[in-house]
């Protein structure tokens, strides 16, 4: 079984942190995806890798950034954390080909103070 | 661009009732189509997916879905609910592969199971 993990199931951080989430995925999955998912909104892409150090902006990349150093870890950067960035973060991963679902980690509960 | 709408946020059906869950999609090219399930407090879980063939697919715990390309729709059914299946619905398009590809998904449906 695909196995992606998420370093924290629940965070609290402060505004004005900067804040690392990470993500690691065991099946040599070249795309990874990091979401938000708040109530009534669905899930929102944020940012997306398809390779080592290659990265593409989702539908809401603005206050965050990512890192992709590794093929299995991929990281999500809250540069100045804000209240507003309260929500559950996921992070996903899959092959190349389109019909392939997306895998999803148990979520990181991120609450700014 | 697609587009997901899932009719209904929140359903309410009591224990072995049907269960139907209504998504349709936007696309102008043939879709990837996915179903995932969310409990409490846990990540998405793969229920089923369309991706070529047969229209009618099955999925796990008693899930299935038939898309109809006429309706552009691809709804989750399920003909005797259980209190075990309450928890988030969320239906998803995938079109392309490779770099281009992205799933975008629909807003959700919370299925509540009654006594």
């Amino acid at each position: 079984d695909v196995k992606v993990t998420q370093s924290s199931r629940y965070l609290v951080k402060r505004t004005g942190e900067k804040v690392f989430l990470e993500c690691v995925q065991d099946m040599d999955h070249e795309n990874m995806f990091w979401y938000r998912q708040d109530p009534g909104l669905g899930l929102r892409l944020i940012y997306f890798s398809y390779d080592v150090k290659m990265k593409e902006k989702g539908d809401i990349p603005e206050g965050y950034s990512v890192s992709r150093e590794k093929k299995e870890r991929f990281s999500l950067i809250l540069e100045s954390a804000s209240t507003n960035q309260t929500s559950m973060y996921l992070c996903a991963s899959t092959v190349e080909e389109g019909y392939q679902p997306q895998h999803f980690g148990d979520g990181t509960r991120l609450s700014i103070l | 661009a697609q587009s997901v709408t899932q009719l209904g946020s929140h359903v309410s059906v009591s224990e072995g009732a049907l269960v139907l869950l209504r998504c349709n999609y936007s696309s102008s090219v043939p879709p990837y189509l996915f179903w995932y399930v969310q409990y409490p407090n846990q990540g998405l879980q793969l229920l089923l997916k369309y991706t070529t063939g047969a229209t009618l697919v099955k999925g796990i715990n008693g899930f299935e879905a038939e898309f109809k390309k006429s309706e552009t729709s691809f709804h989750l059914t399920k003909p005797s609910a259980h209190m075990s299946d309450a928890a988030e619905y969320f239906c998803a398009v995938r079109i392309g592969s490779g770099t281009a590809s992205k799933l975008t998904f629909g807003t959700g449906t919370r299925l509540q199971v009654t006594l």
